[in-house]
């Protein structure tokens, strides 16, 4: 049972916007940390995708945004493309574990 | 560019002991975190440990303490995790992953290595 609690899978097709939920406690998101996101290929190791709610590490694309709210967070993808099929996995830090902490990943599917 | 790269894929018995390493390129490590994560398959990242590679002070998981111990090499840029008797449960992908810092209060992970998958059979 993971932490952070993502659904298990979105799918979309081509050139569509889909959304991905990461939802977390007073403990974690809702204390104010911030949410990290991780895209992981199928095969691959995880990289990083945003960072601090919404921001992007050099060279991802701007198809690709995060928000925060409440106890939740969201990663956006405009324009999906077959590429972005993989794995992704929402991250915070938790001050009762005293650690970081992972969502259950989320697999997207490109129809 | 920075790199981590893993000990190859291992494949164990119940009960047998076992270290994995995570070594860094260059400096790569120097005044940095270092994680490891577990995922099991199917299944999402979990953490188990931090370990600062300066001084080596350890943060470990409540779900893995005592389970597992991680160091540090600082003499080969090296980080290890290892188990003194594994179990057919531990059989899981490990990743190892650099701290770039803090955002919003939040550590995040900049630098992943390429995965060493434990395979433990009873």
């Amino acid at each position: 049972q993971s932490v952070l609690t993502q659904s298990p899978s979105v799918s979309g097709a081509p050139g569509q916007r889909i959304t991905i939920s990461c939802t977390g406690t007073n403990s974690n998101i809702g204390a104010g940390y911030a949410v990290h996101w991780y895209q992981q290929p199928p095969g691959g190791a995880p990289k990083l995708l945003v960072f601090g709610n919404t921001l992007r590490p050099s060279g991802v694309p701007d198809r690709f945004s995060g928000s925060k709210s409440g106890t939740s967070a969201s990663l956006a993808i405009n324009g999906l493309q077959p590429e972005d099929e993989a794995e992704y996995h929402c991250q915070s830090y938790d001050r009762g574990l005293s650690g970081p902490v992972f969502g259950g990943g989320t697999k997207v599917t490109v129809l | 560019e920075v790199q981590l790269v893993q000990s190859g894929s291992v494949v164990k018995k119940a009960g047998e002991s076992l270290r994995i390493s995570c070594k860094g390129s260059g400096n790569s490590f120097t005044n940095y975190w270092i994680l490891w994560v577990r995922q099991m398959p199917g299944k999402g990242l979990e953490w188990m440990g931090i370990i600062y590679y300066g001084d080596s002070e350890t943060t470990y998981s409540p779900s893995f303490r005592g389970q597992v111990t991680i160091s540090v090499d600082r003499s080969i840029n090296t980080a290890h995790l290892q188990w003194r008797s594994l179990e057919p449960s531990d059989s899981a992908m490990y990743y190892c992953a650099r701290r770039k810092g803090l955002a919003g209060g939040a550590p995040y992970f900049d630098s992943w290595g390429q995965g060493t998958l434990v395979s433990v059979s009873s």
